[in-house]
C-alpha cells in the first residue's frame, strides 16, 4: 500500500516564527487532506488539496502530485498553533479511506 | 462541512467488558469510517462501514472483535469487545463528504467526530 511519510516529526518554535511541514507519499493519489490534532484529540480539517496551492489566513498549503508530495506553510505561529500536524492521503481505486502519515507535533513558546 | 457527533465522549472501562460508542452524522452520508488512534501514535483505519452491507475489515481487525452496524444514512456505531489495556487508544468515525446515493469516490474530503478516549483498566 501507499507510504506517507511526514517530516520533521517534532519541531519547536518560538512564536512570530514561520515553518514549513513536510509530507511525501509513494504513489500517486487523489485525496490529500492536511490536519490539525488538539491538545484534545480533535482534527481539525486544514486543507482538502490533493494538487495546487490554497491559502487559509496565516497557512497555506501547496501539493505538486507529480512528484508525490505536500508542503504546509504556518506563518506568524501563534501559542495556539500547538499540536500534531496530519497530513492523510487516500489512493485511487480504494474505499475512500485516508491513510495517515505519522505527524508532525509542533509546539510553539511564547 | 458535515457536523459529526460521538457518543461516550470518554470512558473507563474494566477488562473483559465491552463497549459501544456511537457516530451521529447530521446529513445523509454514503461513506462512514472507523479509526483507531492509539496512544502517541497515528490514525489506522479499522474499517469501512456502508448502509446496507456488512462493514469491510482492515488486516488486524475482526468482526468479533469490533463489530459494526450502519442501521442508515446518518448513524454507525463501533462495538471494542472483550476490552483489553491495549484497546485504550482514541476511536474517531469520519465521513466522506460524498452525497448519499451519489457515486462512490476516493475524492471527496473527509471530516472527522471528536472521538471516543477509552481507557480500559
Amino acid at each position: 500500500g501507499i507510504q506517507v511519510e511526514q517530516s520533521p516529526p517534532d519541531l519547536i518554535l518560538q512564536e512570530g516564527a514561520n515553518s514549513t511541514l513536510r509530507c511525501n507519499f509513494s504513489d500517486s493519489v487523489n485525496n490529500l487532506q492536511w490536519f490539525h490534532q488538539n491538545p484534545w484529540g480533535q482534527l481539525i480539517n486544514l486543507f482538502y488539496i490533493p494538487s495546487g496551492t490554497k491559502q487559509n489566513g496565516r497557512l497555506s498549503a501547496t501539493t505538486v502530485a507529480t512528484e508525490r508530495y505536500s508542503l504546509l506553510y504556518i506563518s506568524s505561529s501563534q501559542t495556539t498553533d500547538s499540536g500534531v500536524y496530519f497530513c492523510a492521503v487516500g489512493e485511487g481505486g480504494s474505499q475512500g479511506n485516508l491513510i495517515f502519515g505519522k505527524g508532525t507535533k509542533l509546539s510553539v513558546k511564547p | 462541512s458535515a457536523v459529526i457527533s460521538q457518543k461516550p465522549s470518554r470512558d473507563i472501562c474494566q477488562r473483559g467488558t465491552s463497549l459501544t460508542i456511537q457516530c451521529q452524522v447530521d446529513s445523509q452520508v454514503t461513506m462512514m469510517f472507523w479509526y483507531r488512534q492509539q496512544p502517541g501514535q497515528s490514525l489506522t483505519l479499522i474499517a469501512t462501514a456502508n448502509q446496507g452491507s456488512e462493514a469491510t475489515y482492515e488486516s488486524g481487525f475482526v468482526i468479533d472483535k469490533f463489530p459494526i452496524s450502519r442501521p442508515n444514512l446518518t448513524f454507525s456505531t463501533l462495538t471494542v469487545s472483550n476490552m483489553s489495556p491495549e484497546d485504550s487508544s482514541i476511536y474517531l468515525c469520519s465521513v466522506d463528504r460524498g452525497l448519499a446515493g451519489g457515486p462512490l469516490s476516493s475524492y471527496n474530503e473527509q471530516f472527522f467526530g471528536p472521538g471516543t478516549r477509552l481507557t480500559v483498566l
